[in-house]
């Protein structure tokens, strides 16, 4: 076990819905990179956290929107939801540029109708 | 552009039957090189990090290598808990804020 828990596990909503992905990071870590995997695919990234700030984020557009809160846990957001969007969503939490300590969640696996 | 490739997309062994997979990249400046294993339905699972060509770092049957445009991982007397996806990710210089991923290597070891 990584320390790092998602939820849901599993999640179907309709196109043009909105929904919010949780993850919990591991006690301490003060970044967390959420990703986009698709059937077959390597994961994507989306944005990144630090100490509550978004400083990165990858070739998403901005329905796809992010929180991080003090307590280590976080939020993914996704409104005007598409087709294209199923996909399973990860969270990863570390310390500042330690990758080598990058721990994943189990993630959720959204399909959207 | 950065990117990184892996080949074989899928590969199937015979248990005991050792072999390689590899991932190619091409980056601007190459800061770090990780591999991840990724069980169905689980998140990826960190294996090695390389950071210089001629490092290499093993692990029971796992040992990954790497030169200036590729790392390989050999597996060595693969066993059936062998199976599963691997991925290779690239940290690119300058860039410390994203990995780059390649789409994976399934593996499936018969025993």
């Amino acid at each position: 076990e990584t320390g790092v828990t998602q939820s849901p596990t599993h999640l179907i909503k309709t196109r043009g819905q909105q929904v919010t992905l949780r993850c919990s990071s591991q006690s301490g870590h003060n970044t967390v990179s959420w990703y986009q995997q698709a059937l077959g695919q390597g994961p994507q990234f989306i944005f990144q956290y630090y100490r509550e700030e978004e400083n990165g984020r990858g070739n998403f557009p901005p329905r796809f929107s992010g929180l991080q809160f003090p307590n280590y846990s976080s939020e993914l957001n996704v409104n005007a939801l598409e087709l294209d969007d199923s996909a399973l969503y990860l969270c990863a939490s570390r310390l500042a540029g330690d990758y080598n300590e990058q721990f994943f969640g189990p993630g959720t696996r959204l399909t959207v109708l | 552009e950065d990117q990184v490739t892996q080949s074989p997309e899928a590969l199937r062994l015979q248990e005991g039957e050792s072999s390689s997979l590899n991932c190619s990249y091409t980056v601007s400046g190459l800061r770090g090189l990780f591999w991840y294993r990724q069980d169905p339905g689980k998140g990826p699972e960190f294996l090695f990090t390389l950071y210089s060509a001629g490092e290499e770092k093993e692990k029971e049957r796992l040992k990954a290598t790497l030169t200036k445009k590729e790392s390989f991982l050999h597996i060595t007397a693969p066993k059936p808990e062998d199976s599963a996806t691997y991925l290779c990710a690239v940290q690119v210089a300058g860039n410390n804020r994203k990995l780059i991923w390649g789409l994976g290597t399934s593996l499936a070891v018969n025993p």
